[in-house]
């Protein structure tokens, strides 16, 4: 079954705006992370959350974390055209060495 | 430092044939991963390699899938004989040893099965 599930499946916004994207997960995890892909490009690492934290913050993004409800947040403040990508939640199960990716979110900024 | 790479980037087969995909990781990563994603759905973990090892291969749908990690450096993923439902992108990624966290990733096979 699908451990990470993104909400929306795709978000269409204009330059300067805020997006917010959201995560929904099943087991218990270690941590949490987020990756965006660009068109016809590989996943790329944006940041990760442990889930003893319950927010982090890396430039323009935001991530938040509520074990208690098994979901997170993904907020990209300012956006910008090059913003423009898919993006994928992932955890790390507890007792496991690999990743679980959710479906994703595809986000369009219009410049 | 190189990436991770694959090759080929795209295939288009007849189904019935056999494909097989490669995947360089990243000099000096243990943990290599093949992972999946199908008509836009989520992205599914196929296996983890460590070193030569299959440490989880849960993800793996059915014998048609094979997976090598010879000498521990690159990767082969063989699918034999493909059927339509195999179509989808393959994405191989790789990471340090102990580090399950972060992975590279490659830009992914476009498979597609005709």
């Amino acid at each position: 079954s699908q451990q990470g599930e993104e909400d929306p499946q795709a978000l269409s916004i204009q330059e300067g705006e805020n997006a917010t994207m959201n995560c929904s997960y099943k087991t218990s995890i270690n941590n949490l992370q987020w990756y965006r892909q660009n068109s016809g490009r590989g996943l790329v690492h944006l940041i990760l959350i442990r889930s003893n934290e319950r927010e982090k913050h890396s430039g323009r993004l935001r991530v938040t974390l509520d074990t208690s409800k098994k979901s997170s947040s993904l907020l990209i403040t300012a956006s910008r055209a090059a913003d423009t990508a898919s993006y994928f939640c992932a955890t790390l199960d507890t007792g496991r060495r690999a990743l679980t990716f959710g479906s994703g979110t595809r986000l369009q900024v219009q410049p | 430092e190189a990436g991770v790479t694959q090759f080929p980037s795209h295939s288009v087969i007849e189904k019935g044939q056999t494909v097989t995909l490669r995947c360089d990781p990243i000099s000096g990563h243990d943990n290599l991963y093949w992972y999946r994603r199908v008509m836009g759905k989520e992205i599914k973990f196929l296996l983890h390699f460590v070193k030569e090892s299959k440490q989880d291969e849960s993800g793996m749908p059915n014998n048609r899938f094979l997976a090598e990690r010879t000498g521990g450096t690159y990767s082969t993923l063989k699918v034999q004989p493909a059927e339509l439902e195999d179509s989808g992108v393959y994405f191989c990624a790789s990471s340090q040893a102990g580090r399950w966290e972060k992975l590279f990733f490659g830009s992914g096979t476009q498979l597609s099965v005709l």
